[in-house]
C-alpha cells in the first residue's frame, strides 16, 4: 500500500521557469493537500481540495495554481518559479470522516536559483 | 498570522527524560488538536490528538495535556528515548473545513 506518492523528490529550476508537482493517493480519501515547509515556518497551507472537481486557496497560494485530476491525483503548478518559492513541497489528503487526520507524502524539494 | 503558536524551538534531553512541546491557539472554532512526528527526509506522520472535551490523552509514552479555558496544550514524552528525535508539530483543525493549522515545530534530540 503505496499511500501518497510524490513526484518528483528532487528538482533544481531557474528562476522563471515553470514545473508541476503531482501527487497520487491510493486510500480512495476525498480530500487533498498541499502544503509547503520551511525553516521556522512550519507547515504552511498552499491550496487544497474538500472533493473532486473542488480546489480552494489556503495561507499562501499566491504563485501557485493546482489541479485536482481525478479523486486520486492533485498536482500543484508553479508557472514562473521565484526563488522565494525554494522549500520542501507535501501532498496530504485525509478523510472527512476524520479532519485533521491528514496523511503525508515524503515531500518534494525544490530549488529555485 | 500565527493562529498556532509553538514553543520551544529546540529541545535537548538525556535518555529517560520528559521533553515538553508547548502549544497555544487563539481560534476557538478549533475542534481537534494533532501532534505530528517527523523523521528527516520523511514526511510527517500522526502521532496522538485529542478534542476539547477531555483534557488529557494517552497513547502508550506519549501524553496530550489540554487547557481548554487557556487555549493551551502540551505533549509529554515519558522515559524519552534516542529513536524519538525528531521534528514535532503541533496542529489544529475546525471540523467543518478540514483544514490543519500546524505550529511552527519542535526539534527534539534525545541523547543516548
Amino acid at each position: 500500500n503505496a499511500g501518497v506518492t510524490q513526484t518528483p523528490k528532487f528538482q533544481v529550476l531557474k528562476t522563471g521557469q515553470s514545473m508541476t508537482l503531482q501527487c497520487a493517493q491510493d486510500m480512495n480519501h476525498n480530500s487533498m493537500y498541499w502544503y509547503r515547509q520551511d525553516p521556522g515556518m512550519g507547515l504552511r497551507l498552499i491550496y487544497y481540495s474538500a472533493s473532486e472537481g473542488t480546489t480552494d486557496k489556503g495561507e499562501v497560494p499566491n504563485g501557485y495554481n493546482v489541479s485536482r485530476l481525478n479523486k486520486r491525483e492533485f498536482s500543484l503548478r508553479l508557472e514562473s518559479a521565484a526563488p522565494s518559492q525554494t522549500s520542501v513541497y507535501f501532498c496530504a489528503s485525509s478523510e472527512p470522516t476524520r479532519p485533521g487526520e491528514l496523511f503525508f507524502g515524503e515531500g518534494s524539494r525544490l530549488t529555485v536559483l | 498570522q500565527q493562529q498556532v503558536k509553538q514553543s520551544p524551538q529546540s529541545l535537548i534531553v538525556q535518555k529517560g527524560g520528559i521533553p515538553i512541546i508547548n502549544c497555544a491557539y487563539e481560534n476557538t472554532a478549533f475542534d481537534y488538536f494533532p501532534w505530528y512526528q517527523q523523521f528527516p527526509g520523511k514526511g510527517p506522520a500522526l502521532l496522538i490528538a485529542i478534542r476539547p472535551d477531555v483534557s488529557e490523552k494517552k497513547e502508550g509514552r506519549f501524553t496530550i495535556s489540554f487547557n481548554k479555558s487557556a487555549k493551551q496544550f502540551s505533549l509529554h514524552i515519558m522515559d524519552s528515548q534516542p529513536g524519538d528525535s525528531a521534528t514535532y508539530f503541533c496542529a489544529a483543525s475546525s471540523g467543518g473545513y478540514q483544514k490543519v493549522t500546524f505550529g511552527t515545530g519542535t526539534k527534539l534530540q534525545v541523547i543516548p
